[in-house]
Order: C-alpha cells, then structure tokens, then sequence
C-alpha cells in the first residue's frame, strides 16, 4: 500500500518559533508537495520539489521555506511562525508527468500558532 | 488567479438520490483531471480522473464527465450514500504535468 507519511497529526506552537515540518513517501516519486487548506480558500499550493535539492515556489511561499535532502523526504519550515499561519498543512507526491499520474496525500498536520 | 473553481460550497442530498459536483477551470492547456474525497482531520484521497481526450470516464457509482469546449466537468454520484459526505476537491493538472490546480472544494452531505 502506498504511503505519504507526515510526521505529526497535531502540533500547537508559539509565535516566532521555527516549525518544521516532515514529510515521507515510499513510492520513490520524483515529485513532492506542500499544500495548506484553509476553510473557503481549498488547497494552495505552497511549495513543491521535483527532484532532490530542487524546489519551486508555489502561489504562497512567503514566510515559508522548504528542504530536500533525500528523494522520499521533503520538509516544511515555517521560519518564524504566526497565527496566519495555524492551518492544515498536506503533504503530497506524485511520479513525474506520465498521463495517468496522481498525487498521494499524507494524513495532515493540523498546525496552531498560538 | 484560481484557475480551477467550484462554485458550489455546499450540497445536500437525500441518501439514493444523484449528486452532481461541478467544476470549472479557465487553463485550456490542462489535460488531466481528478476528483479527491476528503473528511475531517484527514488528508485527501484519490477518486477518479479523466484524461482531456476523453469526455467520460466511470468507476462504480461514480462517473465524471468533461466538456472541453464549456471547461467544465462534474462528478456524479449515484446512488448516494451517507458515506459519500465528505469534501470533494476537483483538481487539474498542468500540462508540463508536474503541478496540481485544485478548487476550493464542495462539501457534500447525505441524509439518510
């Protein structure tokens, strides 16, 4: 069964700190995603990588960066976090541009900057 | 700029009965689309898609249509079940086939 892993369900931080967020796959996909869905506002795409060490920015990177070091795992880090940024944050996969691909989903990180 | 809508937040159905999703997109260069099911706390999951080449594509009780020349695709349910409510995400897919455009989401609602 195929596997997007991330590494916290809940997480409640304070205002300034740094946040990191990790994700895993398992099915050696090329792509790798950060989303955050927000009530009205659907997914939005905030980074994605389509290889290690490669990244592009997606419509709302600011205040975000992102890292990958090894090709299953790509990690979210909120720099200095803020109440805007109290969200669900979705970590997705997907193998390179083939016709019939999708996107995998982890389970979600219910992220609250108090 | 959204390039992929869902005008609809809300829909309530009677259990048995149709649910028609609908989507709209603006990109005419997508050539995939994707229907995600989605319940609280929970991250989305695969439904079904549909290449551009195609104007129908059906998977059990679930079939989505596409009208390139309208942008426009829905999903149908049918019959509907108490376990379809959930949010459902339409998503498209760009053609250097790297990214995914998704909506904003419809919440669906069966009553039993």
């Amino acid at each position: 069964d195929v596997k997007v892993t991330q590494s916290s369900r809940y997480l409640v931080k304070r205002t300034g700190e740094k946040v990191f967020l990790e994700c895993v796959q398992d099915m050696d996909h090329e792509n790798m995603f950060w989303y955050r869905q927000d009530p009205g506002l659907g997914l939005r795409l905030i980074y994605f990588s389509y290889d290690v060490k490669m990244k592009e920015k997606g419509d709302i990177p600011e205040g975000y960066s992102v890292s990958r070091e090894k090709k299953e795992r790509f990690s979210l880090i909120l720099e200095s976090a803020s109440t805007n940024q109290t969200s669900m944050y979705l970590c997705a996969s997907s193998r390179r541009y083939s016709w019939n691909t999708e996107a995998f989903f982890g389970q979600g990180t219910r992220l609250t900057v108090v | 700029d959204q390039q992929v809508k869902q005008n609809s937040p809300s829909l309530s159905v009677q259990e048995g009965r149709i649910s028609i999703l609908n989507c709209d997109y603006t990109n005419s260069m997508f050539d995939y689309f994707l229907w995600y099911k989605k319940y609280p706390a929970e991250g989305p999951t695969f439904l079904i898609s549909i290449s551009s080449i195609k104007d129908k594509n059906e998977d059990g009780r679930f079939t989505v249509f596409l009208n390139k020349s309208a942008k426009h695709l829905s999903l149908h349910i049918v019959p509907s079940q108490p376990g379809d409510s959930a949010v459902y995400f339409c998503a498209a897919r760009g053609q250097a086939g790297n990214q995914f455009y998704f909506g904003t989401g419809t919440s669906l609602t069966v009553i039993p």
